[in-house]
């Protein structure tokens, strides 16, 4: 159970921003928001994270809420190459402290001229 | 230098066969990660070792059995293949504590 909620798909166009939203209301407080995308059959590639503070780095900003019950990753002026499915993660351990990277099915996002 | 590296990157195969999958991390990486995802694009962890230690073996069948030489590797066995085994395999590693994980370029496997 990856613990976060995103919608399936989106569509943005070129050179816009793209919003992408990802919901884990039942997150605590130790535990950090990651973002990840996968371009077609690649490995996943890491792409930004965050615990409480807006984070900014040259691939996207991730907005946190106050309350850390939902996050956005944006990517300011989105290309055809930023085709692909994003993750959104929790950094969730098992009782014994070990942490558990688990994916949910991520939000396909399309890019169009 | 490729950070994370898996061989083969293509695996084709019949099925009951027993086949194994490499994976190496010139990171100086503590943890390793075998992922399997499926032809829905589900990613689902199989496999977490920690320090040559198995840390998770998320209800994986015994025909999976990972094996770590070292730190740097982590090599995933399977048995008695079958056709439900056919899925692109991703092996990852991390630091410990809050770092990111780092992804091969996955194997994908096909069971004929």
């Amino acid at each position: 159970d990856a613990k976060t909620t995103q919608p399936p798909s989106m569509d943005c166009a070129e050179g816009r921003a793209a919003n992408l939203p990802c919901n884990h209301s039942t997150i605590s407080g130790n535990e950090y928001v990651y973002w990840y995308r996968q371009i077609h059959s690649q490995g996943p590639q890491y792409i930004i994270h965050g615990l409480k503070n807006n984070e900014t780095n040259e691939m996207a900003s991730l907005i946190i809420t106050e309350d850390r019950k939902s996050s956005t990753l944006i990517l300011p002026h989105a290309t055809l190459r930023d085709t692909a499915v994003y993750y959104c993660l929790r950094s969730s351990t098992t009782s014994g402290g070990s942490y558990i990277p688990t994916f949910g099915r991520g939000t396909s996002l399309i890019v169009h001229p | 230098d490729t950070a994370v590296s898996q061989t083969p990157k293509y695996l084709v195969t019949q099925m009951g066969n027993d086949k194994s999958i490499k994976c190496e991390q010139n990171l100086g990486h503590d943890t390793m990660y075998w992922y399997k995802q499926d032809s829905k694009k589900f990613l689902k962890i199989m496999f977490s070792y920690n320090n040559k230690e198995l840390i998770i073996n998320e209800t994986v069948p015994n025909r999976f059995s990972p094996k770590s030489p070292d730190k740097a590797h982590l090599n995933l066995h399977i048995n008695s293949l079958e056709l439900g085994d056919s899925a692109v395999y991703f092996c990852a590693s991390r630091k410990t504590g809050n770092g990111e994980l780092f992804f091969g370029e996955g194997s994908r496997l096909t069971v004929l």
